[in-house]
């Protein structure tokens, strides 16, 4: 089954703990993002990839970051998370290197640092 | 970069009405227009998306506008169910990277 997989679905932790949040997808696609999702303010994107080893900053990248070392896995790494920080993260792939083909999401990791 | 804005925030409609969500957005780069819908608790899914050489776009009871002069674009949604109600995301793309709308909440009352 095609799909995005995003480990894990739900984290409390505690300030300046370094956590990592998976995500993986199956569909050979080129292009990978990060999105962060806060009440009143959408989707906002924080790191994308066209390819292997290939990163870009998105919109709101503080505090974040990110790796491709393998075409499907591409890891969102908070090395010392802060309050500001607690949101509903989704990974999503699309199959160009271009960000105008369709996103298939992951299910969301909500995140909680107190 | 980018600015999106979305209207409205909320959205309430009768069953069989129609409702429209409108986005106009910044960056005249911006080519590729996704629509995603999110249903509580679920992940966002296309439901429909347009580029910047096609002024409208239809798929069933959905269809999309495009007007790059006045840099808006809306999603028409007709003959509304209750498993239309969600939250529904606009979205441009000016060179690799997305910016959405805040979002709409669509409330279709049976």
């Amino acid at each position: 089954e095609a799909q995005v997989t995003q480990n894990p679905r739900y984290l409390i932790t505690v300030t300046g703990k370094k956590l990592t949040v998976t995500c993986s997808q199956n569909m050979n696609h080129e292009y990978m993002s990060w999105y962060r999702q806060d009440p009143g303010l959408g989707l906002r994107q924080i790191y994308y990839s066209m390819n292997v080893e290939v990163t870009d900053k998105g919109d709101v990248p503080e505090g974040y970051k990110v790796s491709r070392k393998e075409k499907r896995n591409f890891p969102l790494i908070l090395e010392s998370p802060s309050p500001n920080q607690t949101s509903l993260y989704f990974c999503a792939s699309s199959l160009s290197t271009g960000a105008t083909y369709e996103q298939y999401f992951g299910p969301g990791t909500r995140l909680t640092v107190t | 970069g980018e600015n999106v804005e979305q209207h409205p925030s909320t959205l309430s409609v009768q069953e069989g009405d129609s409702a429209v969500i409108k986005c106009t957005y910044s960056d005249s780069a911006s080519n590729y227009f996704p629509w995603y819908k999110q249903e509580l608790g679920k992940r966002p899914q296309l439901i429909i998306d347009i580029r910047s050489n096609v002024g409208e776009k239809k798929d069933q009871r959905i269809a999309v506008t495009l007007n790059k002069t006045a840099k808006h674009f809306s999603l028409h949604i007709t003959e509304t169910q209750p498993e239309d109600s969600a939250v529904y995301f606009c979205a441009a793309t000016p060179s690799n990277q997305f910016y959405f709308g805040t979002g709409t909440s669509l409330t279709v009352i049976p």
